[in-house]
């Protein structure tokens, strides 16, 4: 499968525990985008990475959120501390880049839940 | 920031009919605008885009007008099929970050 990949696919927590989601983008891709998702919604935007860098972060990530693209291939997303509101589709997305705005393809997302 | 706003919330079509979905967006700087559809408990899957210089884009059964006067950009799905049952997303960028509207949940009646 030469599509993104997410993992894992459902991550059920207890409120206050850490939880790390991991994204790998298409292989020739080097823009890497995280979205959330609640039910009913459409995919709000977190951040986004070019290469290793990252390059914008939504108001909507808490200081609680964390996200890192070490050798600009694979990303993982740290949720620490998580609240029930945390509880939601969290979406990554990869495209070509740089230069101009390019399609986005998103991977199955990461279902959590905190109880 | 920018803000799409998508209507219908819902909308049901006899099959072989058409469908029409629109969105508004606030920004005058955004220039791509990309049309998702996101089948229950799947990944959204990028059906079709337009950028700001083009006003038209067609592929098969799927068609997007875009009025950058206007700020307004709709899909149209003709011969609707019972495969296009799903929720269709609309967005907007004008840089990296895609701004979606809330969505359209299409059921086609057989």
């Amino acid at each position: 499968d030469t599509g993104v990949s997410q993992d894992p696919r459902h991550k059920i927590t207890k409120r206050g525990q850490n939880v790390t989601f991991r994204c790998d983008p298409i292989s020739e891709h080097n823009r890497l985008y995280w979205y959330r998702q609640t039910l009913g919604q459409g995919p709000e935007f977190l951040t986004y990475f070019q290469n290793e860098a990252q390059l914008e972060k939504s108001r909507l990530l808490s200081d609680r959120f964390s996200a890192e693209r070490p050798k600009g291939s694979f990303s993982t997303l740290e949720i620490q501390r998580t609240e029930q509101g945390d509880s939601a589709m969290y979406l990554c997305a990869s495209s070509l880049g740089p230069g101009g705005v390019h399609e986005q393809y998103f991977g199955p997302g990461t279902r959590l839940t905190v109880t | 920031g920018e803000n799409v706003e998508q209507h219908p919330s819902t909308l049901s079509v006899q099959e072989g009919d058409s469908a029409v979905i629109k969105c508004t967006y606030s920004d005058s700087a955004s220039n791509y605008f990309p049309w998702y559809k996101q089948e229950l408990g799947k990944r959204p899957q990028l059906i079709i885009d337009i950028r700001s210089n083009v006003g038209e884009k067609k592929d098969q059964r799927i068609a997007v007008t875009l009025n950058k006067t206007a700020k307004h950009f709709s899909l149209h799905i003709t011969e609707t099929q019972p495969e296009d049952s799903a929720v269709y997303f609309c967005a907007a960028s004008g840089n990296e970050k895609l701004t979606f509207g809330t969505g359209t949940r299409l059921t086609i009646i057989p």
